[in-house]
């Protein structure tokens, strides 16, 4: 069974750069065709996906970000992390790690993590 | 980018009805979509995928159809494990992009 637990800052000044990492266990984040994700959820909102890594480490990210975001991986620890720069209130929201499989699904999802930008 | 719009984003039903959520998608996205449930405090769960596929586990009361830019979500006779919100996601291009949400509660 997959499993995936972010982890990372709860709060974060405004401007600064937001930090955050997913380990993963149950499964390599270097073998099959999955596409390791992060979605973020805004308090009482919906749902937005941020960005994702493949299995053989090219990136694709949403532009609503404006290129202040950035994902990587660490196959020796089964890690990817998310990093967001020059954050805003705006950013504030729960962050989710999650693993897709293909161009299909997300099948699992971490916790997810609370991260709050405020000075 | 292409937009998901769901449809009620509130429903308000009873133990045993039979409930259908509908997503409209601003252009043609195959059959490349996907349901979640998420109750609160708690992350997505996948339900649905490739519009029709259960995914393993989830009750066969729940089924989804459709195609191009219109798909359905229909639960045949709600329990009340399934009051909570309803998500539907697109694959086809990317950005993904998910639906405002429906929230489904007790009547």
């Amino acid at each position: 069974q997959v499993q995936l637990q972010e982890s990372g800052p709860g709060l974060v000044k405004p401007s600064q750069t937001l930090s955050l990492i997913c380990t993963v266990s149950g499964g390599s984040i270097s073998s099959g065709n999955y596409y390791w994700s992060w979605i973020r959820q805004p308090a009482g909102k919906g749902l937005e996906w941020v960005g994702r890594i493949y299995t053989e480490g090219s990136t694709r990210y949403n532009p609503s970000l404006n290129s202040r975001v950035t994902i990587s991986r660490d196959t020796s620890n089964n890690q990817f992390s998310l990093t967001v720069s020059s954050v805003t209130a705006a950013d504030t929201a729960m962050y989710y790690c999650a693993r897709g499989r293909g161009a299909s699904n997300y099948d699992f999802w971490g916790q997810g993590v609370l991260v709050t930008v405020s000075s | 980018d292409i937009q998901l719009t769901q449809s009620p984003s509130f429903l308000s039903a009873s133990v045993g009805d039979r409930v259908t959520i509908t997503c409209r998608a601003s252009q043609g996205i195959s059959t490349n979509l996907a349901w979640y449930q998420q109750e609160p405090g708690k992350a997505p769960k996948l339900l649905i995928y490739a519009t029709s596929t259960l995914q393993s586990g989830v009750p066969s009361r729940f089924s989804g159809s459709g195609s191009g830019t219109e798909f359905t979500l229909t639960i045949s006779s709600l329990q009340p494990e399934d009051f909570a919100t309803y998500y539907c996601q697109q694959l086809d291009s990317y950005p993904i992009t998910f639906g405002q949400g429906t929230r489904l509660e007790i009547k």
